[in-house]
This record gives structure tokens, sequence and C-alpha cells, in this order.
């Protein structure tokens, strides 16, 4: 059972333009959301995240918004730039302090010169 | 941000035999590690979740005495993938945290078994 579900596996823009990767959750009980870029053969490096009290967070070029009610984020990267292209898995959290980590299957972004 | 050295980054091991995995926080002390798995196309799926000092805990179906976990010190834990067959092929990964920050990850380790 998937419970982080990243549905489109590659999405691809023009340099300049936005990126809008997008992220789902069926289990309630996440409270912290966040987004990780992988490069092939390496381990994935921490973008941002954003807790459920929140409905954006912001950093940079680099955007999440969470709605809750629809249990769906996602990661906007404007402006996209080639080096942006990577996977970027949607990871949540759960209550209660667990530190467990639930990834989605991520998206391959190809953002073209 | 903090680094996360895993080694070896890829390694061919023959069947039957056992491999392990070192993951080391370089630079801080890591109080939780955790190991993860991931298949070609797939999410990456935790394995275990260690802490300093104690025995690790396993994810369901992960078997604990295939893939011994050791966390020896703040700074290391290994993996040891025993008896290895050829559906242990994967790529591992290692990541490490801290009190209230987020966890960093080894780059991966590529293990295959022929």
């Amino acid at each position: 059972d998937q419970q982080v579900k990243q549905n489109s596996p590659s999405l691809s823009v023009q340099e300049g333009r936005i990126s809008i990767l997008n992220c789902d959750y069926t289990n309630s009980m996440f409270d912290y959301f966040l987004w990780y870029k992988k490069y092939p053969a390496e381990g994935p490096t921490f973008l941002i995240s954003i807790s459920s009290i929140k409905d954006k967070n912001e950093d940079g070029r680099f955007t999440v918004f969470l709605n809750k009610s629809a249990k769906h984020l996602s990661l906007h990267i404007v402006p996209s730039q080639p080096g942006d292209s990577a996977v970027y898995f949607c990871a949540a959290k759960g209550q209660g302090g667990s530190e467990k980590l639930v990834f989605g299957k991520g998206t391959k972004l190809t953002v073209n010169p | 941000g903090a680094v996360v050295s895993q080694h070896p980054s890829w390694v061919i091991c023959k069947s039957g035999t056992s491999v392990k995995i070192e993951c080391r926080s370089l630079d801080f002390q890591a109080t939780t590690m955790f190991w993860y798995r991931q298949f070609p196309k797939q999410s990456l799926m935790l394995m275990a979740t260690s802490n300093e000092g104690s025995k690790a805990t396993y994810e369901q179906g992960v078997e604990k005495d295939k893939f011994l976990i050791n966390h020896a010190s703040l700074t290391l834990s290994t993996l040891t993938v025993t008896s290895a067959h050829p559906e242990d092929s994967s790529f591992y990964i290692c990541s490490a945290k801290q009190a209230n920050t987020e966890a960093f990850f080894g780059q991966g380790t590529r293990l295959t078994v022929v």
C-alpha cells in the first residue's frame, strides 16, 4: 500500500519556466513533509520541508504548498534551471516523534536549455 | 549541510558471501541512523532504524538475521548483508540525523550479487 504517491514518473520543462511536482498521501497521521533531490548513483539531498500547521514554505526558488484537506502537496521550482534536472522524492513523517520517513517513487525532472 | 559518507560506493560479491557497508557521519554525531533499500524506479524503502548502543529496529518483512546492523558509535553504523543472494542486489542508502535536524543521506552503495 503506497502511502505516499508521486503519480508522474517524469516531467519535462523549459529552462526559465516553472516546474510543479506533485505528491499525494493517504495517511492522515503524517504531519511533516519533505522534498529530496537525487542525482543518479548518489543519495538524496534535502531540499525543503513543511509542517502540517502551515500551507506554504518558501526557500529561494523552491516553494512547497500543502493542502491538508486534499492530502496533497506540491513543489514549485521557479525559474527552473538545467541543474535542477534530477529525481525528486516526496517524503512524509508521522506524528508522535516518529523519525521514519515514507517516500514516494520519485519524479524525474528534466529541465531543457 | 552535514556530510554522511557511505562506503563502498559499489560492490560485487559472489552468492553466499557476506558484504559489509559502512555509514559515517563526518561532521556531526548521529543519534539515529537509518538504512534504506531502493529497487529500480521504486521508492526508498526503510529497512531499519538504529540508535547508538542499542539494537536496531527492523521494519516488517526485513530479516534481521540477514541484514545485520551495528551502530557502534555516534558516527558509524554498518550494514552486513549475510549469505548474499542475487535477489539482494539493490541500492542501499543510509541516512543519519541528530535530534531536531533533518536526516542527511549517504551517497548509497550499489550491491550486485553474482
